[in-house]
């Protein structure tokens, strides 16, 4: 069965730099979330998108963004990178009317040096 | 604003043997959905247990199933005959349900406990 699809896997960038990080959801999945989960921390909800609208935000810092496209997947772009931004983040989908679970992605891992 | 508590950071078990993970959460709601999620140390996030409010009759699948207290708002998760595969990290967590794709349906994560299963 398909699973959420998270590009890249690993992505090292330098402060002051920019990053964007890519989520393909599953099929006729039509929700999907952005998680920022730091070393030992649990998972922080930063955005989500329904139909391609935004939906719901999070702790998200006002030098990131994300939107949805036509083709349902979903980027995080992330400005003036800092330290404290290097963490694991995670896209999940789900379908929201049948209230299923998410499904998450693999994640991808940002170091910020 | 819902809250989800995991009062152990820790937990070792031995192989085959039982354990029970706590969890505790907070909320005014009555209609929500309880998951348990595993993060071996590959880092994802895997879904082992659901559990919806409206439901009295507590969730098993396989060798885990829950204790679903909704008046105590505790949801316990017992994993019987541990085997090495299941040491990873174990997250509680609340969801609102979302029928509209409305401000709901993001995940509330406790910080989870780490388990480990020794031989």
């Amino acid at each position: 069965a398909a699973g959420v699809i998270q590009s890249p896997r690993h992505l090292i960038k330098e402060k002051r730099e920019t990053a964007t990080l890519k989520c393909y959801p599953i099929p006729r999945h039509d929700t999907v979330y952005w998680y920022q989960q730091g070393p030992g921390q649990d998972p922080q909800f930063l955005i989500s998108f329904y139909e391609k609208m935004q939906s719901d935000k999070g702790s998200i810092p006002d030098r990131f963004s994300a939107q949805q496209f036509s083709d349902y997947h979903s980027e995080l772009n992330m400005s003036s990178l800092e330290l404290g931004d290097s963490a694991l983040y995670f896209c999940a989908s789900r379908v929201t009317r049948r209230n299923t679970e998410a499904f998450f992605g693999q994640g991808t891992r940002l170091t910020v040096v | 604003a819902q809250t989800v508590t995991q009062s152990q950071p820790e937990m070792s078990v031995q192989e085959a043997e039982t354990v029970t993970l706590s969890c505790t959460y907070d909320t005014s709601e009555n209609n929500y959905y309880l998951f348990w999620y595993k993060q071996p140390p590959s880092r994802q996030m895997i879904l082992v247990i659901r559990q919806e409010a409206y439901k009295q009759q507590n969730a098993t699948e396989n060798r885990f199933s829950v204790n679903f207290q909704k008046a105590a708002k505790s949801f316990s998760l017992k994993i019987s005959d541990s085997q090495l595969g299941d040491t990873a990290m174990y997250f509680c967590a609340f969801m609102k349900p979302d029928y509209y794709g409305g401000s709901q349906g993001n995940l509330i994560f406790g910080k989870g406990t780490k388990l480990s299963v020794k031989p």
